[in-house]
Formats: C-alpha cells, sequence, structure tokens
C-alpha cells in the first residue's frame, strides 16, 4: 500500500535554530501534501497544503515566515521551523494524497522539543 | 463537511468487540463516512469508509443506519493493540485538494 515516510521521528533543538522536517511519498507520486500540528491530547490541526511546484496555502492564524513548506518535487515536502521557540514544541505529522483512489496516507509524526 | 459528534472516550475489553458511534445528522446525500484510528504518538492510519450499504474489511466493519444519521464501526475482537483515538469523518469523495477534517475523535482504551 502507500507510504508517506516523515524524518527525523524525534528532534530537540535549541531556541533560536531552525529544524526541517521531511516528508515523502515512497511508492506514489503526491502532488498535494499537508502538514498538521497535533498537541498534547488533542486533535490535529491542519497547518497549511503543500502544493508541488507552487506556494503553500496556509491555515488563518499558521505564520508562513515561521513555517517554511517546500514542495520541489512530487515525493518530497518539507517543514521548516526557522527561530523554534519552546512554544513551537509539538507533533507535526504529514499527510498525502494518492493519486490513485484519493486516499489520505500519514506520516508516523515526528516529535519536536525545542529547549 | 457535515459535523459528527463522538463519545470522548469508551472502555472495552480485549476480545470483545469494540463499537464506536458517531453521529452526523446533517449528512448530505453525497457525503461519504470515512474512520480512521490514531495510535498514540503515530500518524492517523485509515480503517473504513462508507457511503449508505455496510462496508467490512479487516479491521473493521462499519454499519451506516437507513437514514444515513449516524454510524457505528465495530472493531469485533478488540485487542489491547487497538486503544487509539478513533476519528469518524464525513465529506464529499472529491478529487481536489482538501485535507481531511479532525474533530475531537473518541478515545478507545481496550482493558487486559
Amino acid at each position: 500500500g502507500a507510504v508517506v515516510s516523515q524524518h527525523p521521528s524525534r528532534v530537540i533543538c535549541k531556541s533560536g535554530t531552525s529544524v526541517k522536517i521531511e516528508c515523502r511519498s515512497l511508492d506514489f507520486q503526491a502532488t498535494t501534501m499537508f502538514w498538521y500540528r497535533q498537541f498534547p491530547k488533542k486533535s490535529l490541526m491542519l497547518m497549511a497544503t503543500s502544493n508541488e511546484g507552487s506556494k503553500a496555502t496556509y491555515e488563518q492564524g499558521v505564520e508562513k515566515d515561521k513555517f517554511l513548506i517546500n514542495h520541489a518535487s512530487l515525493t518530497l515536502s518539507t517543514l521548516t521551523v526557522t527561530s523554534a521557540h519552546p512554544e513551537d514544541s509539538s507533533f507535526y505529522i504529514c499527510s498525502a494524497r494518492q493519486p490513485a483512489n484519493y486516499g489520505y496516507t500519514f506520516g508516523s509524526g515526528t516529535r519536536l522539543t525545542v529547549v | 463537511d457535515a459535523k459528527t459528534t463522538q463519545p470522548p472516550s469508551m472502555d472495552c475489553a480485549e476480545g470483545r468487540a469494540a463499537n464506536l458511534p458517531c453521529n452526523h445528522s446533517t449528512i448530505s446525500g453525497n457525503e461519504y463516512v470515512y474512520w480512521y484510528r490514531q495510535i498514540h504518538s503515530q500518524g492517523p492510519q485509515y480503517i473504513i469508509h462508507g457511503l449508505k450499504n455496510n462496508e467490512t474489511n479487516e479491521m473493521a466493519s462499519l454499519i451506516i443506519t437507513e437514514d444515513r444519521k449516524s454510524s457505528t464501526l465495530i472493531l469485533p475482537h478488540a485487542t489491547l493493540r487497538d486503544t487509539a483515538v478513533y476519528y469518524c469523518i464525513v465529506r464529499v469523495a472529491d478529487t481536489g485538494r482538501r485535507a481531511l477534517t479532525f474533530g475531537s475523535g473518541t478515545r478507545l482504551q481496550v482493558q487486559p
């Protein structure tokens, strides 16, 4: 079945540094990928829609200059958290839509801790 | 997308059937019922979906009422590994670029 690989699974960084999270569709091409954020015991919140070859679409309240999204190929989208602060600590999840059946496949998530 | 209502939490004994309800009284005729689950610290996983007929796959069964205003996800023989948050999502099966929207789901705890 369709697999989405997300890396790294865990990362700890210092305040003020930037962190890049990768999301790859391993056996299918994904023109559209999605990035979510999840706080403890809360549901997933959509941050942005990543479109291959064009700018990402951000949800209201999500700072596009802080959460940089690049979707340079049909199998890779990256989320860069710039100038990270402790409040950016969260669980980040990516998702890709399969062209064959329009189903959604999710990555395993990235636990970001900013110290 | 139609609004869904799920109980916040449920318990189930290991080996017994887990029946997770979902209300979606404002569902439209072209909207499907999807179920996903999220095991702790993992990404969501697709379980099953249906339009109006009951559906079954290797993971679960989906029972949709005749008026389509509610549905039940059935895990026939729950195991400890089925402990997760289960999300019921109602939406059209479009080909566009819309993301899935998650509600608060039901936290299922399977007890040994």
